[in-house]
């Protein structure tokens, strides 16, 4: 099974910050790579897909990036309404998801 | 408008079966793969498995081989999970959710708590 390491588990930030989340996958995965964003009480919501490609409705302050093995979210400025929680999935084989990122004010 | 829309909350006991709805609607129901994602309070997201609503193949994650089934009716767009011998730690919100419009899980369902408690 692919694992899909996540980090930090936790942040704390302000409103205007930048960001980063880091998912490390255990075997080189291409671009397959999802993000997603949960509140409490609320099913995830996609942010990012295929590492890079901005989901329809998603505000540009979000960005994906990586390839193979490597992959981050980047929040360039930071809004209330981000603080949630961060999950990364990888699709390349199967479906396995990070453990979370919960951004916290 | 494209949804899913499952079942209510459970509460069961140890050892007993729980069978979770998942209705959708807005699409072409056959035409896309449908998943099940659980999720622990307090705990990350857990994927289940899959079915393909057109043919009823499915593919469990090896956690669950045994004791989660899927399946579907097409007359009524609606998929189902059911999960037998409960214990206490699959107590979760189980969700379904599918990759309409790009190659990730774009849509959900609003969640299904189920309970499992003596």
């Amino acid at each position: 099974d692919i694992q899909m390491t996540q980090s930090p588990s936790s942040l704390s930030a302000s409103v205007g910050d930048r960001v980063t989340i880091t998912c490390r996958a255990s075997q080189s995965i291409s671009s397959s790579v999802n993000w997603y964003q949960q509140r409490p009480g609320k099913a995830p919501k996609l942010l990012i897909y295929t590492a890079s490609s901005l989901q329809s409705g998603v505000p540009s302050r979000f960005r994906g990036s990586g390839s193979g093995r490597e992959f981050t979210l980047t929040i360039s400025s930071l809004q209330p309404e981000d603080f949630a929680t961060y999950y990364c999935q990888q699709s390349y084989i199967s479906e396995t998801f990070g453990q979370g990122t919960k951004l916290e004010i | 408008q494209v949804q899913l829309v499952q079942s209510g909350a459970e509460m069961k006991k140890p050892g007993a079966s729980v069978k979770v709805s998942c209705k959708a609607s807005g699409y072409t129901f056959t035409g896309y793969y449908l998943h099940w994602v659980r999720q622990a309070p307090g705990q990350g997201l857990e994927w289940m498995g899959w079915i393909n609503p057109q043919s009823g193949v499915t593919d469990y994650a090896q956690t669950f081989q045994g004791r989660v089934t899927m399946t579907r009716d097409t007359s009524i767009s609606t998929a189902y999970m059911e999960m037998s011998r409960l214990r206490s730690d699959d107590t979760a919100v189980y969700y379904c959710t599918t990759l309409l419009a790009v190659d990730a899980f774009d849509i959900w369902g609003q969640g299904t708590v189920v309970t499992v408690s003596s």
